[in-house]
């Protein structure tokens, strides 16, 4: 979906890197989520955040940390990237009051 | 249906025939379902959805039903086409205002032409 994007499309680091992943959208939804895909399992929330001024801990927020820089910005950071980080990470949004959420590309995450 | 371990469940079509994707939800609570379409190298996209006061939704050759008694919800698509073929999986709102949701681990579906 073009109303989210997500940067870097693909990245490869090493171990014990901080990384940051990036999510913008244009769909002037309140609420986004990070979530993490990996080969045959479903996806897995991470954090998320129903407006600027809150922070939520998913499921696996372990090893992940987030800011919430504006209403359109929610970025992912892994402060020391180890080799379990490797998968796919996804952005959604979802309106106010709803609960379909809508998914950005993906990046693609690989810790060496 | 839903897959505990790493391989997904397939299911293989022919073009032009019918296909029915099943998916087994456990929180008798939940009250929102959607279903996502997943193509290689993409973001879940939405489908269609469906509350929990209705039985039966339909799109544009896609077709939700919903059983709440055996908790069950299906995908049928209609007159399947190679642009199908994708991963498809449900996800669920356990109910309540939190808005988040859960989702299974998807299905793969093979349209063969």
């Amino acid at each position: 979906d073009a109303d989210v994007t997500q940067t870097p499309r693909n990245r490869i680091t090493k171990t014990g890197k901080r990384i940051m992943l990036e999510c913008s959208q244009t769909k002037g939804h309140d609420r986004m989520y990070w979530y993490r895909q990996d080969p045959g399992l479903g996806l897995r929330l991470i954090y998320y955040s129903f407006d600027v001024k809150d922070i939520n801990k998913g499921e696996i927020s372990d090893g992940y940390s987030v800011s919430r820089q504006a209403q359109a910005k929610f970025s992912l950071s892994l402060e020391s990237a180890i080799p379990n980080q490797t998968a796919l990470y996804f952005c959604a949004t979802s309106g106010h009051r709803t609960d379909t959420q809508y998914f950005g590309p993906g990046t693609r995450l690989t810790v060496l | 249906g839903e897959n505990v371990g790493l391989h997904l469940p397939t299911l293989s079509v022919q073009e032009g025939d019918n296909s029915i994707i099943n998916c087994a939800y456990s929180n008798s609570a939940s009250d929102y379902f959607i279903w996502y379409k997943q193509e290689s190298g993409k973001g879940p996209q939405f489908i269609i959805d469906i509350r929990s006061n209705m039985d039966k939704r339909q799109g544009q050759r896609v077709t939700v039903l919903l059983n709440k008694t055996v908790k069950h919800l299906s995908l049928q698509i209609a007159a399947t086409q190679p642009g199908d073929s994708a991963v498809y999986f449900c996800a669920e709102n356990s109910g309540g205002s939190n808005y988040k949701l859960t989702f299974g681990k998807g299905t793969l579906l093979t349209v063969n032409p």
